[in-house]
C-alpha cells in the first residue's frame, strides 16, 4: 500500500521557470492538502480539495494552482518560480468523516530556486 | 483565527531522561481537533495521536503521553525514559470543526515545530 506518493523528491529550478509537483494517493480519500515547510518553520497549507472538481485556497496560495481532476491526484503548480517559493512541499490526504480523520503526508519534495 | 504556539524551538536531553513539549492553541470554534506529528531526520512527517476537544481524558502510548486542558488551552506531550530514536521535529496542530454546522474540511494549523535532541 503506497499511500501518498509525491514526485519528484527534490528540483532545482531557476526562476521564472515553471513546474509540477505531483501527488497521488491510492486510499480513496476524498480530501487532499499541498503544504509548504519553510526552514524553522511550521508547515502552512498552500491550497486543499474536498472532491474531483473542486478546490479552495489555503493560507499561502499566491503563486501556485492546483487542480483536481480524479479523486487520486493533485497536482501543484508554480508557473513563475521565484527565490520565495524555495521550500519542502509536502501533499497529504485523509478520509472524508467524522471527528476531522487524521491526514497521511507524502514524504516531500524538495524545491530550490535559485 | 486559530493559531498554534510551541514556545520551546530546541530542546536537548540525555538518553532516558523525560521531555515534556508544550503546546498552546487558539480557537473560537468550540469543537475542534488537536494533533501531533512528529518528524524525523528523514523528513517524513508521522501521524503520533489526535484528540477531540470534548475529551479531556489523558491518553497514554507506550512511553508517550498526552495531557490535555482546555482550561488552558493546552496539549502538552511528554516522552517518558527518551531514546535517541526518539530525536525528531515534532508538531502539534489543530483543526477546527467548523462554524454553525459547516466544516473546516480537516484542515490543518501547525505550529512551528519543537526540536528534540537526544543524546546517548
Amino acid at each position: 500500500n503506497a499511500g501518498v506518493t509525491q514526485t519528484p523528491k527534490f528540483r532545482i529550478l531557476k526562476i521564472g521557470q515553471s513546474m509540477t509537483l505531483q501527488c497521488t494517493q491510492d486510499m480513496n480519500h476524498n480530501y487532499m492538502y499541498w503544504y509548504r515547510q519553510d526552514p524553522g518553520m511550521g508547515l502552512k497549507l498552500i491550497y486543499y480539495s474536498v472532491g474531483a472538481g473542486i478546490t479552495d485556497k489555503g493560507e499561502v496560495p499566491n503563486g501556485y494552482n492546483v487542480s483536481r481532476s480524479t479523486t487520486e491526484d493533485f497536482p501543484l503548480r508554480l508557473e513563475l518560480a521565484a527565490p520565495s517559493q524555495t521550500s519542502v512541499y509536502f501533499c497529504a490526504s485523509s478520509y472524508r468523516g467524522p471527528l476531522n480523520q487524521p491526514q497521511h503526508f507524502g514524504d516531500g519534495t524538495r524545491l530550490s530556486i535559485l | 483565527a486559530q493559531k498554534v504556539t510551541q514556545a520551546q524551538t530546541e530542546i536537548s536531553v540525555v538518553e532516558k531522561e523525560d521531555v515534556t513539549l508544550d503546546c498552546v492553541y487558539e480557537t473560537r470554534d468550540t469543537t475542534y481537533y488537536l494533533f501531533w506529528y512528529k518528524q524525523p531526520p528523514s523528513g517524513e512527517l508521522v501521524f503520533l495521536i489526535r484528540r477531540n476537544s470534548f475529551d479531556e481524558q489523558n491518553e497514554i502510548s507506550g512511553r508517550y503521553s498526552w495531557n490535555f486542558q482546555k482550561s488552558t488551552s493546552s496539549f502538552n506531550f511528554t516522552i517518558t525514559a527518551s531514546q535517541v530514536v526518539d530525536s525528531a521535529v515534532y508538531f502539534c496542530a489543530l483543526s477546527e470543526a467548523g462554524e454553525a454546522g459547516g466544516t473546516s474540511y480537516g484542515k490543518l494549523t501547525f505550529g512551528q515545530g519543537t526540536i528534540l535532541t537526544v543524546h546517548p
